[in-house]
């Protein structure tokens, strides 16, 4: 069964770097989302992405964040200079046209 | 703004026992309703979904769900968990717009005794 893959699976960085995180969605899906879950947290909504533009964006996706699918079959999250604020478990996430979400393992990213 | 409340955040039960886990949304118009399951060290899998029809759908592992509108619930039950059923669980809704963005809630975690 196709899935949702990421990479890394840990990342640390310190704060102020860039961080790109992965993500490589079931082929023949359409629409793609980052997510976030801050520990002991719930799981909150970062960006959707359809028809290589973003569709929505929440608060938490400001300035400091982008997203990206540089050759069809990546999906990457950018975050240009980390905070320690930043530090989650990042997921991404493919669906077709309908139907449920499939979610990635997440990356787990630490900021120091 | 929409928003989905899960009451318990931590359940423990002995194997056997029955579960319920309860979930509210607060949004009026049509949505789709989920129940995510993550494993200890595993990403989020879908225990079932309702998108229309039966408010009584059923999920994998013996997990069924109960959309009752007027209440704006979608709760969650297994008439005998197992030990295997630790996890934590998230109920989540989609609603409206051509995105597809899920609102989570606070997640629950269940501990089950053998």
């Amino acid at each position: 069964e196709p899935e949702v893959t990421q990479t890394p699976s840990h990342q640390v960085t310190q704060m102020g770097q860039e961080v790109i995180l992965r993500c490589v969605p079931i082929s023949n899906h359409l629409y793609f989302y980052w997510y976030r879950q801050i520990l002991g947290q719930k799981v909150e909504f970062l960006v959707s992405f359809y028809n290589n533009e973003i569709s929505e964006k929440s608060e938490i996706f400001d300035d400091q964040f982008s997203v990206e699918r540089p050759d069809g079959s990546n999906f990457t999250l950018k975050i240009r200079s980390t905070k320690l604020e930043d530090s989650a478990m990042y997921f991404c996430a493919s669906k077709p046209r309908a139907y449920e979400q499939y979610f990635g393992p997440g990356t787990r990213l630490t900021v120091t | 703004a929409q928003s989905v409340s899960q009451h318990n955040h931590h359940v423990i039960l002995s194997e056997a026992a029955s579960l319920e886990l309860g979930c509210n949304y607060s949004y009026g118009g049509t949505v789709n309703l989920f129940w995510y399951v993550q494993y200890p060290g595993q990403h989020l899998q879908l225990l079932l979904k309702y998108f229309s029809g039966d408010p009584l759908v059923k999920g994998i592992k013996g997990f069924e769900a109960e959309f009752i509108k007027s209440k704006f619930s979608f709760n969650l039950r297994k008439p005998s968990v197992q030990w295997s059923d630790t996890a934590e669980y998230f109920c989540a809704v989609n609603a409206g717009g051509n995105t597809g963005k899920l609102i989570f809630g606070q997640g629950t975690t269940l501990q089950v005794k053998p």
